[in-house]
This record gives C-alpha cells, structure tokens and sequence, in this order.
C-alpha cells in the first residue's frame, strides 16, 4: 500500500512565524503534491513536484514555496505566516490515475 | 470560476436509503472522474473513479452514472449506513493530470 505521511499533525503559530510541513512518501514517486483544505472550497492545488529540485505552482501558490531535496520528501513552507493561512494542509501523491492523500496537517495561525 | 461543481452541499438520509450525489463540470477535456470519501482528521481516499468512455461504474452500493453530452455526473450510494457519513468530493482531470476538485457534499445517514 502507498503510504504518505505528514508531520505535524497539529501546529499553532503566530502571525508573522515561519512555518515548516513536512510529507513523506515510501514508493519513490517523482511527483507529489501540496493541497491546502478550507471548508466550502474543498481542495486547492499549491504545488507540484516533478522530482527533486523540480516544482511547479499550482492554482495558489502565493505565499508559499516548497523545497524537494530528496525524491521521499516535499516541504511546504510558509514565510512569515498569515491568518489567512490558517487551513488543513495535505500532500499527495500519484497512483494509476488518481492521487493518495496524507493524514494532513491542521495549522492555526493566530 | 468553480469549474467542478457539487450539489447539495449537505444531505441526510434514514439509513437504507438511496443517497445522491450530484457533480458538474465545465471543462469539456476532463475525462477522468475520481469520486473520494474523507472523514472528519482524514485525508480524501479514493472511493470509486469513472472515464469519460463508461456512462456508468458500479462497486457493491456506490454507483457512478456518467452524462458526457451535459458534462454531469452523480454518485448513488444504496441502501446507506451510518459509517457512510462523510463528506464526499467529486474531481475531474485529464488523462489523471491534476485533479479539479468539486467543494464536496456532507453526507449524513440517520440510523
């Protein structure tokens, strides 16, 4: 089974704070994908990772970046964080035709 | 624009009740339709998928129907249970390349 992890799974911060996600994947894909969860909006596509060092944006990528330095592992990272970015954070990777999903990352920045 | 729409936004039926979910989409190059099922500290987990090429894909209760000509589908969920109570999001993609979610429906089954 593909297994996609994330950590945190619960995070507080403060307006202004950096703030670091971490995903983790255990089949090598070279592609993986960064979603943000907020109610009525469903999923919002962030980023793409193609492989390492090789990202895309997604839909909304403003006020993010994402470092991928090794194939298992994609970091989103947030400069200075915002209230607005208060959300639930998934990363994903890919299957035959459909993507799997972390455990996400609830983040409150107050 | 919301390219992939969902309806209702929320819905509660007794349990062993037929639960419908409806889905729409704009862009005419979507070909592939995943439907997931998330519970509340969950992440989505694909629940059944359907291509533009089938008009309808079964597994056990939950049923895809699929109108290519009005770009709309709808997934049926038979004689529903409690543990069906999620939220259920509908996508669409191109040939599996980035996924357009819908805004998802709250499905609550009263036993």
């Amino acid at each position: 089974d593909m297994k996609v992890t994330q950590m945190p799974r619960y995070l507080i911060k403060r307006m202004g704070e950096n703030v670091l996600l971490e995903c983790g994947q255990d089949m090598s894909h070279e592609t993986m994908y960064w979603y943000r969860q907020d109610p009525g909006l469903g999923l919002q596509l962030i980023y793409i990772s193609y492989d390492v060092d090789s990202n895309s944006e997604g839909d909304i990528p403003k006020g993010y970046r994402v470092s991928r330095k090794k194939r298992e592992h994609f970091s989103l990272i947030l400069d200075s964080a915002k209230t607005n970015q208060t959300s639930v954070y998934f990363c994903a990777i890919p299957g035959h035709a459909e993507q799997f999903f972390g455990p996400g990352t609830r983040l409150t920045v107050l | 624009q919301q390219q992939v729409r969902q309806s209702p936004q929320s819905l509660t039926v007794w349990e062993g009740e037929t639960a419908i979910l409806n889905c729409s989409y704009e862009d005419s190059t979507f070909n592939y339709f995943p439907w997931y099922q998330q519970f509340p500290g969950e992440g989505p987990a694909l629940l059944i998928s359907i291509s533009s090429v089938s008009d309808k894909k079964e597994d056990g209760r939950f049923t895809i129907f699929f109108n290519k000509r009005e770009k709309k589908l709808s997934l049926h969920i038979t004689d529903s249970q409690p543990g069906d109570s999620a939220t259920y999001f509908c996508a669409a993609s191109y040939m599996g390349y980035k996924l357009t979610f819908g805004t998802g429906t709250s499905l609550l089954v009263d036993p």
